[in-house]
């Protein structure tokens, strides 16, 4: 099993409407967990962060957390086709060290007018 | 200006050449990280640096050697490039301190022949 697991996708939704993804972990004891946003070709770019402690919403997105599941779920409201781009999912985790965030392996979001 | 650069931003190369691949950042971060990045696999760790003197192995070190000249240079050296080290690799920086998270260079996309 991965550590990380994100389904590849792509997740089609049409504009305005909410996206969802998902991504599941591995180590119970991970502590934050982070979504980027990539653009083809493009570098990683942080959209929000969590900590196990509780979910957070900022502007259209919201970032939820299911410890007793172990997923964290990003969902995208109002989606424009700008938000389309991969979408990865990271978790920091007390096991394999201190600050070693694993990746998963992104899920390609499409947004279509 | 970026905060964290990376040259060459492309290189082509032959198999057996040695590569030196460089990251700058003026973020004032302690923490440098070297990734790569294949298709359907995501980021993975090659080498990591919490401060000039401390360099560690991250997954996937084999093949790579990496030097941290000063709190703000972190090169990554592929000794003798084989065509499978054909990849993107992206140079991150983290903070000690606050929320950790990891911040991204452009990029360099290698291509080994």
């Amino acid at each position: 099993q991965k550590e990380v697991e994100q389904n590849s996708g792509p997740l089609s939704v049409p504009e305005g409407a909410i996206a969802s993804l998902n991504c599941t972990y591995s180590d119970r004891g991970s502590q934050s967990f982070f979504w980027y946003r990539q653009y083809s070709g493009k570098s990683p770019e942080l959209i929000m962060f969590i900590y196990s402690n509780g979910d957070k919403e900022d502007g259209r997105f919201t970032a939820q957390l299911n410890k007793a599941s172990q997923y964290v779920s990003l969902l995208i409201r109002d989606s424009q086709p700008s938000d389309s781009a991969t979408y990865l999912c990271a978790v920091r985790g007390i096991s394999g060290g201190y600050n070693k965030l694993i990746f998963g392996a992104g899920t390609r979001l499409a947004v279509h007018p | 200006d970026a905060d964290v650069t990376q040259t060459p931003r492309n290189r082509i190369t032959k198999t057996g050449k040695r590569i030196m691949l460089e990251c700058s950042q003026t973020k004032g971060h302690d923490r440098m990280y070297w990734y790569r990045q294949d298709p359907g696999l995501g980021l993975r760790l090659i080498y990591y640096s919490f401060d000039v003197k401390d360099i560690n192995k991250g997954e996937i070190s084999d093949g790579y050697s990496v030097s941290r000249q000063a709190q703000a240079k972190f090169s990554l050296s592929l000794e003798s490039a084989i065509p499978n080290q054909t990849a993107l690799y992206f140079c991150a920086t983290s903070a000690l301190r606050g929320t950790d998270t990891q911040y991204f260079g452009p990029g360099t996309r290698l291509t080994v022949l």
